[in-house]
């Protein structure tokens, strides 16, 4: 099993440009989940997907954030227009559907904005 | 309302001596409880986790954590640390009967001396 695959791993942008992130969950997992880690935050929830349907998106930050996940198989996270303090680490993980699942987390996003 | 608390930012053990890492919870029902650790530009990785039974669970690489319900506790424990152990550690949880995404701890450093 090739586990959740992200991309890009490194990222470095400009303030105001358009940012995307990519997530491929596990084949055959329901739930979908971004996060973020930062120093000052640590890790926080952003956004989760149930078979492609976004439950809760109480954790993103502002209308600059926005989530889709639009098969089963992908999910992006955009980030428009970047600013320098979005600057973390973004991860994507998976899960089967029974609530004492166990989350799988890819490799991370590291995002740098200017 | 779900929190976690590593009260340890570091600790430091000598290889071969017993390790501990500390982590107590709050929640509103009952409920599931993670360990994931985390090598530098690596992602989360899973430990172990508490569903319910028996309160001592045991997870990869010889970790083991024991699940105290009347001091809401679930160290992590280890009975012989490798200098390889030395990484982030973060413990999470989530209300059984709540929400989907995790609630991570700040994490704790673990540092495996030579």
């Amino acid at each position: 099993d090739a586990g959740v695959i992200q991309s890009p791993r490194h990222e470095v942008t400009e303030m105001g440009q358009e940012v995307t992130l990519r997530c491929k969950p596990i084949s055959g997992h329901d739930y979908l989940f971004w996060y973020r880690q930062t120093m000052m935050r640590g890790l926080e929830l952003l956004i989760y997907f149930n078979n492609n349907v976004p439950i809760d998106d109480s954790g993103m930050p502002e209308d600059r954030f926005s989530a889709k996940m639009p098969n089963a198989s992908f999910s992006t996270l955009k980030i428009q227009p970047s600013e320098p303090r979005d600057s973390a680490v973004y991860f994507c993980a998976s899960s089967l559907g029974q609530p004492q699942e166990t989350q799988y987390f890819g490799p991370g996003t590291r995002l740098l904005v200017l | 309302a779900q929190s976690v608390a590593q009260p340890e930012d570091q600790v430091n053990v000598a290889e071969g001596n017993p390790l501990t890492v500390k982590c107590t919870y709050s929640v509103s029902g009952n409920p599931y409880l993670f360990w994931y650790v985390q090598y530098p530009n690596r992602g989360l990785q899973f430990l172990l986790k508490y569903i319910t039974g028996d309160n001592l669970v045991k997870g990869s690489y010889g970790f083991e954590a024991e699940f105290n319900k009347s001091q809401t506790s679930f160290h992590l424990k280890k009975p012989s640390a490798l200098v390889s152990d030395s990484a982030l550690y973060f413990c999470a949880v989530r209300d059984k009967g709540g929400r989907r995404a995790l609630t991570f701890g700040s994490g704790t450093r673990l540092q495996v001396q030579p």
